[in-house]
């Protein structure tokens, strides 16, 4: 299986900050890279896929970019309804898998 | 709008067979440009795919879970059910059914999630 690392585990952030998430495969997976955002007792929400391609309605403050083993999402300006827990999946093969999450609280 | 709806029992004994069924709507199980796949989550932890399904009843089943889980496909009710078998603690876990787009592999449709809690 292909194990997915996110770094950091979480983090504390202002609205108004740029967001940045990293997502490292343990072997190439080109871009085969989606990213999803879960808020609490809600199902987790489509947000990039094929590393760079923005999901249809998913505001444009959000962005992915990577390739290989090595990815990221990045939020340009946080704003109070991205405080939640976001996931990178690779769709390389399966079992497909998917990162432990990174948790994005208030500061 | 797609909408992806998880229903079965919210409490099964260790040993038994765990059964959920996804029902969708806004959207047909028999379109060929997308499979069916169940998602788990367990308390506090990160994501664990099942498995999926195709239309045409051909499976994909997680290696970890191979041995225990059956998914089926009911074209004519627009649903699709897992079964996982000999369950144990380590299944409790909220259970999710989602929709998944062929060509990317990306799970673009959830449904809400059913907490299903292994327990005598």
């Amino acid at each position: 299986d292909i194990q997915m690392t996110q770094s950091p585990s979480s983090l504390t952030a202002s609205v108004g900050d740029r967001v940045t998430i990293t997502c490292r495969a343990s072997q190439s997976i080109s871009r085969n890279l989606n990213w999803y955002q879960q808020k609490a007792g809600k199902a987790p929400k489509l947000l990039i896929y094929d590393a760079s391609s923005l999901q249809s309605g998913v505001p444009s403050r959000f962005s992915g970019s990577g390739s290989g083993t090595d990815f990221t999402l990045t939020i340009s300006s946080l704003q109070p309804a991205d405080f939640a827990t976001y996931f990178c999946q690779e769709s390389y093969s399966p079992p497909w898998t998917f990162g432990q999450g990174t948790k994005v609280e208030i500061k | 709008q797609v909408q992806l709806q998880e229903s079965g029992p919210g409490l099964v004994k260790p040993s038994q067979t765990l059964s959920l069924t996804c029902t969708v709507s806004g959207g047909s199980v028999s379109s060929g440009g997308h499979y069916w796949s169940w998602i788990r989550q367990h308390p506090g932890k990160g994501l664990e795919w099942i498995g999926y399904i195709y239309y045409s009843g051909s499976t994909y089943y997680n290696p970890s879970l191979k041995s225990r889980v059956t998914i089926s496909i009911d074209t004519s009710k627009n649903q699709f059910s897992l079964k996982l078998s000999s369950v144990t603690a380590a299944d409790t876990a909220v259970y999710y059914c989602a929709r998944v787009v062929v060509g990317t592999t990306s799970f673009d449709y959830w449904g809400q999630g059913t907490l299903v809690t292994v327990s005598s």
